[in-house]
């Protein structure tokens, strides 16, 4: 089965530059959240997306934007790196039935090192 | 805001049963969902409770009480594969769906 991807696995940046991640959600699903995971943390969520809507919004910096698209993959760029900004990134998607079994599927991850 | 308490650490011997709880505080609360994670890998879901009472599938089952704003996730038959971090998460509906997850237990299984 299909499961929701992310690409890059792995990224070396250093402070100052910019970073794109991306995220292939589960065919028709139609929510794609994305959360930050320091070592030994638990993830923190960022943002997420309905329907290609921005549908809330969490700790996400200023200097963080995502967007969705009309397939439904996910962006997350991320600009003016920092240190702190090293973490493992992951992307997840559900269906947005209310109430029901609300299992959220997760990426592997995009692990981010800024140096 | 909303929060999530669960301890931080559990420790069993393989065969065993152990009981990890979570309280949480939240608004536009939809239900309460229960993930593993081992190191370095993605959460996996393991259960979710929209209403009150027990979930039971194999050898986990997790229990919600809304009234009192608490859950459990109950691991039998204890493995050693199953030492791993185990987060609750609170999926609310605040003006928009989304998934908050309380700062895990990591359950070391001894043999």
């Amino acid at each position: 089965a299909a499961g929701v991807i992310q690409s890059p696995r792995h990224l070396i940046k250093e402070k100052r530059e910019t970073a794109t991640l991306k995220c292939y959600p589960i065919p028709r699903h139609d929510t794609v959240y994305w959360y930050q995971q320091g070592p030994g943390q638990d993830p923190q969520f960022l943002i997420s997306f309905y329907e290609k809507m921005q549908s809330d919004k969490g700790s996400i910096p200023d200097r963080f934007s995502a967007q969705q698209f009309s397939d439904y993959h996910s962006e997350l760029n991320m600009s003016s790196l920092e240190l702190g900004d090293s973490a493992l990134y992951f992307c997840a998607s559900s269906l947005a039935d209310r109430g029901q079994r609300a299992e959220a599927f997760f990426g592997q991850g995009t692990r981010l090192t800024v140096v | 805001g909303q929060s999530l308490e669960q301890p931080s650490e559990v420790t069993a011997v393989e065969g065993a049963i152990v009981q990890i709880n979570c309280t949480y505080q939240t608004s536009g609360f939809y239900g309460l969902s229960w993930y593993q994670q081992h190191d370095g890998g993605a959460p996996t879901f393991l259960s979710y409770n929209a209403l009150d009472g027990l979930e039971e599938t194999g050898r986990f089952s997790s229990f919600l009480s809304r009234s009192d704003s608490y859950g459990y996730l109950l691991l039998q038959e204890l493995q050693m594969k199953d030492s791993a971090s185990y987060f609750c998460a609170v999926r609310s509906d605040t003006g928009g769906f989304k998934t908050i997850f309380g700062a895990g237990t990591r359950l070391f299984v001894k043999a």
